[in-house]
């Protein structure tokens, strides 16, 4: 069975400081990973994706992604936050024919100034 | 646009009515996939067709819920009967689902309100 849990409803963390945003899986096979923002009435946005190869991932807007097999974690990091980064942030998982996605329940990150 | 449409952006619906969602896939897009989220929640899934086939509708909370693709390009969510706990967002995503390019494209959703 594939799921995935994100353990903060919400992070708080001030503009300029390291944000992480943490991610865990289980999965039955290969686990492809993803990292989705969603902004106020906006469509869930792709940040990155782990697939294969090298453990840590880069997106966009600086945003990085790092895979952790013994651990089954996905965490989503940026080293500076801004405040323009404070959204709702879903971790999803795939089964190896992409037919489906299972998304986490969303962690709400606020960057304070 | 380049994106994925999704219409109406918002839908109120009666008890008992049934309503239509569209989508609009990005073009070329051969997998569809249908997701509801309600209010505070992730999304979850409905429904996924490559190209017109169907090929997992596991995520069809009841037999009111009907989605189809005819011509493997706009897909229509419909569900009967509506009642209040279909009260949720309903976005649809598109994939290219080639060897580089497997994430998903989402539509910005259709808030529908039962009432």
């Amino acid at each position: 069975a594939q799921s995935v849990a994100q353990p903060e409803d919400q992070v708080n963390v001030a503009e300029g400081n390291p944000l992480t945003v943490k991610c865990t899986y289980s999965v039955s096979g290969n686990p492809y990973l993803f990292w989705y923002v969603q902004y106020p009435n906006r469509g869930l946005q792709f940040l990155l994706k782990y697939i294969t190869g090298d453990n840590l991932v880069k997106g966009s807007y600086g945003f990085e992604a790092e895979f952790n097999k013994s651990q089954t974690s996905f965490h989503l990091k940026k080293p500076s936050a801004l405040v323009s980064d404070s959204a709702l942030y879903f971790c999803a998982v795939s089964p190896d024919n992409f037919n489906k996605f299972y998304f986490g329940s969303g962690t709400k990150l606020n960057v304070k100034p | 646009g380049a994106g994925v449409s999704q219409s109406p952006r918002y839908k109120v619906a009666k008890r008992g009515q049934d309503v239509a969602l569209r989508c609009d896939p990005i073009s070329g897009h051969v997998s569809l996939f249908w997701y509801q989220q309600a209010l505070g929640q992730g999304p979850e899934f409905l429904t996924y067709f490559q190209n017109e086939a169907q090929l997992d509708k596991s995520g069809l909370p009841s037999d009111r819920f009907f989605a189809e693709r005819p011509e493997g390009s706009v897909s229509t969510l419909k569900i009967q009967r509506t009642q209040q706990e279909d009260s949720a967002v309903y976005l649809c995503a598109s994939s290219l689902m080639d060897a580089g390019n497997t994430e998903a494209f989402f539509g910005q959703g259709t808030r529908l309100t039962v009432v």
